[in-house]
This record gives C-alpha cells, structure tokens and sequence, in this order.
C-alpha cells in the first residue's frame, strides 16, 4: 500500500529536550515535504526537499532542522524544542518538485512542548 | 506572491442540504488550485484539483468546484451533504512559476446535523 508513514504520532516533551519525528515514504518520490498546521492558519511548509541531499527551507523554517539521505527518509529534527512549536505536524510527498500530481500526507504527529 | 482565502472557518449544514465553501485567491498569474479534504485524526487527501483545463472540475465523494477567473474563485460544492462529509476542507494554490508549491488556505471545518 502506498502510504508515508510519520513517528510518533503524538509525543510530549519539555523545552530544550532535542526530538526528531520521522517521515518514511514507499512511493520512490522525489519531493518530500514538512508542514505545520495551526488553528485557523491552515498549513504552513516548513521545509522541502527536491530530491536526495537537496534540501530548502519553506515559509516557517525558524527551529527546526532536515536532512535527506535517503530517498525514502526526510527526518524533521527539532534541536531545542520551545512551546511555540507545540504542533500538528505533516510529513507530505510527490513524484517531483514541479508536479502537480497529488500531494500525499502522513497521518500527522501532534506535538506538545512544555 | 500567492495567497489563499477561505471565507468561514467553520460551516454547518443539515444533512441532505447544500455543501458550499468558499475559496478566493491572489495570484498575477491563472494557478493551479486544489481541495483537500482532512478527516479527524488523519492526513490530508486530495478532493479534486484545476490545472487549466475545464473550469468545472469534478472531484470524489461528489465534491465539484468551478474555477471563475473573474471573481479569482474556487468554490467548493456537493448537493446533497453526508455525514461522513463532516471534516475540515483546505483551498490550495500553486504556481507553475514557483515549482508548483503548494500554499494553503486557513481552512473550513464542515460540520453535519442530522
């Protein structure tokens, strides 16, 4: 089943505490992508990658890092989590950057940060 | 740049009625424009999408939009409402110009009454 899979799906932590959510995908995409979605201010990229080892910050990069080592794997690490990145967050990917196929999303992982 | 406005962040309709969204966008050049549609607890899935063939674009579950470039619109519709049509919809737009990214909408969510 073509699916992209993101772990954890909920996790608390305290502030300054480094986490990593994963972001696996078995479709071969090239595109991979993160989001964030907030109350009211819909989805918000925060990082993408065109392919492997090429990546580029989105519209709310600030806090958070990615890598991309592998075609299937894009890994969002948050290196001093703060409660302003308390957060629903998706892990998406297409064929290539400039499709405009469908965009396929994880179930999302709903962070908190105390 | 490109903007995406979603009139109503939350809709109410009695099952069996009509399921209208609106959706409005700024852009200097025709985009690409989607629906996507998030079901509680999962990830988003493509409704439907316009990428400059038939303005009326029909899409699953009976979701239809119509694409107006005059009024920069891309409503969203279905006649008859479901319960199962009770989630949170987001208007997207790209721009081939801008490798295709995708900026979201605040979102609408639906909610159904029996």
């Amino acid at each position: 089943e073509a699916q992209v899979t993101q772990n954890p799906r909920y996790l608390i932590t305290v502030t300054g505490k480094k986490l990593t959510v994963t972001c696996s995908q078995n479709m071969n995409h090239e595109y991979m992508s993160w989001y964030r979605q907030d109350p009211g201010l819909g989805l918000r990229q925060i990082y993408y990658s065109m392919n492997v080892e090429v990546t580029d910050k989105g519209d709310v990069p600030e806090g958070y890092k990615v890598s991309r080592k592998e075609k299937r794997n894009f890994p969002l690490i948050l290196e001093s989590p703060s409660p302003n990145q308390t957060s629903l967050y998706f892990c998406a990917s297409k064929f290539r950057d400039r499709d405009t196929g469908e965009l396929f999303f994880g179930e999302g992982s709903r962070l908190t940060v105390l | 740049a490109q903007s995406v406005t979603q009139l109503g962040s939350h809709v109410s309709v009695s099952e069996g009625a009509l399921v209208l969204l609106r959706c409005n966008y700024s852009s200097s050049v025709p985009p690409y424009l989607f629906w996507y549609v998030q079901y509680p607890n999962q990830g988003l899935q493509l409704l439907l999408k316009y990428t400059s063939a038939a303005t009326l674009v029909k899409g699953i579950n009976g979701f239809e939009a119509e694409f107006k470039k005059s009024e920069t619109s891309f409503h969203l519709t279905k006649p008859s409402a479901h319960m199962s049509d009770a989630a949170e919809y987001f208007c997207a737009v790209s721009r081939p110009a801008a490798g295709n990214k995708l900026t979201f909408g605040g979102g609408t969510r639906v909610l159904v009454k029996p």
